[in-house]
């Protein structure tokens, strides 16, 4: 089975400009949550979507935003970049109590 | 505010030896604990997990021990292996309906020397 996957891998934004990474579950899961990874730190919790509908919200601006289609991928937009978002974004794809995390993208804000 | 303390930062250990890496919680309404291992470049990946009615869990290599009264538990890595050269987390989960929101700890550069 293909793990979670996760595009583009690698991407580098101008400040204030849009956005939006995409994230394929593992077969069969319906829940996903996002996280945000600064070099040095563990990863924060951003959203977590299950059965297309917001289940949970960490401590993020409302510059990010998150949605779940029909075959449970999602795709996490953030809006006016700034600096500070440079980060790796993870995507989580959970069976029961489980969390499996795919690559993630390496999003640069110059 | 940091609900879930690491230590420590990094660790230096030699192949063959123990590795122990601990982690404090403040919230007792957490009901989950996971580690993850953590290659450069890569996302983390599950190595082990605990529940809190349970006081040790071991598969392989790999053993948690958690203590309850005192809110902590850690991870031990016997017979360290240059190849489990990674950065660790251990994490938390305090809402079954929500699987997949949890709370890291800041994590522990592990080196495994020859």
């Amino acid at each position: 089975d293909a793990g979670v996957t996760q595009s583009p891998t690698h991407l580098i934004k101008t400040r204030g400009q849009q956005v939006t990474l995409r994230c394929s579950p593992i077969s069969g899961h319906k829940s996903v949550s996002w996280y945000q990874q600064v070099l040095g730190q563990g990863p924060q919790f951003i959203f977590q979507y299950y059965e297309k509908e917001e289940r949970g919200r960490g401590n993020f601006p409302d510059r990010f935003s998150a949605r779940q289609f029909p075959n449970y991928s999602s795709e996490l937009n953030v809006n006016a970049l700034l600096l500070g978002d440079s980060a790796l974004y993870l995507c989580a794809s959970t069976r029961d109590t489980e969390a499996f995390f795919g690559q993630g993208t390496r999003l640069t804000v110059v | 505010q940091q609900q879930v303390k690491q230590s420590p930062q990094s660790l230096i250990v030699q192949k063959g030896g123990i590795s122990i890496i601990n982690c404090a919680y403040e919230n007792t309404a957490f009901d989950y604990f996971p580690w993850y291992q953590q290659f450069p470049g890569k996302g983390p990946a599950l190595l082990i997990a605990i529940r809190p009615d349970v006081s040790e869990k071991k598969e392989g290599r790999f053993t948690i021990s958690f203590n309850k009264s005192a809110k902590q538990f850690s991870l031990h890595i016997m017979d360290s292996q240059p190849g489990d050269s990674a950065t660790y987390f251990c994490a938390a989960r305090k809402d079954p309906g929500t699987a997949s929101k949890l709370t890291f700890g800041t994590g522990t550069r592990l080196q495994v020397t020859l």
